[in-house]
């Protein structure tokens, strides 16, 4: 059984520009969560996909967009980058069953960098 | 309402001490408690949860203690290890809901 992977592990980018950032969901699991984890502070959601469809989306603007894929992949894309962009990206899949199921396993993160 | 508020920021204790970390919440349809552990340049890792019927969940040296009246849970860590430095995360969620509110995060350092 694979963990959660995430790639790139780092990513430097200047302000305006656009990121694609990738995950690969545990073997098993059905659905994956994004969160942004600015330093010093704990994981803030993004949004949720399960099935290949947007499931839930946290406090963040239209530029934060997503896909899954049908192997359960996803991405994650910011366009018209800012400054404040800057953070850890931490994707967490979990195997939703039905009503739901509340164990998330993260992935080691990317590392954005916004000059 | 949708907030969970963890205390202390930081915390030191020695080889062998109890660390604690409190956390409190506000939104009583919360129902699942996870805490994670997370170290430099990782991703969070799930340490232990905890579900409002019980009042405490023990594993190894790792135990939830709940509130539900007080709407607070705290975590100790008995016999803390100088490789149990590490930031810990308190968090909630809603069975069947999509997102996972967290907590400001403790770093956690023991002195060997």
């Amino acid at each position: 059984e694979t963990g959660v992977t995430q790639s790139p592990t780092h990513l430097i980018k200047t302000r305006g520009q656009q990121v694609t950032l990738r995950c690969s969901s545990q073997s098993g699991h059905n659905t994956v969560s994004w969160y942004q984890q600015a330093l010093g502070q704990g994981p803030q959601f993004i949004f949720q996909y399960y099935r290949e469809e947007e499931n839930g989306r946290g406090n963040f603007p239209p530029r934060f967009s997503g896909l899954q894929f049908p192997n359960y992949s996803s991405e994650l894309n910011v366009n018209a980058l800012e400054l404040d962009d800057s953070a850890l990206y931490l994707c967490a899949s979990s195997d939703r069953q039905g009503a739901g199921t509340d164990t998330q396993y993260f992935g080691p993160g990317t590392r954005l960098t916004v000059l | 309402q949708q907030q969970v508020k963890q205390s202390p920021q930081s915390l030191i204790v020695q080889k062998g001490g109890i660390s604690i970390i409190n956390c409190a919440y506000e939104n009583t349809a919360f129902d699942y408690f996870p805490w994670y552990q997370q170290f430099p340049g990782k991703g969070p890792a799930l340490l232990i949860a905890i579900r409002p019927d019980v009042s405490e969940k023990k594993e190894g040296r790792f135990t939830i203690s709940f509130n539900k009246s007080a709407k607070q849970f705290s975590l100790h860590i008995m016999d803390s290890q100088p490789g149990d430095s590490a930031t810990y995360f308190c968090a909630a969620s809603i069975t069947g809901g999509f997102k996972t509110i967290f907590g400001a995060g403790t770093r956690l350092f023991v002195k060997a």
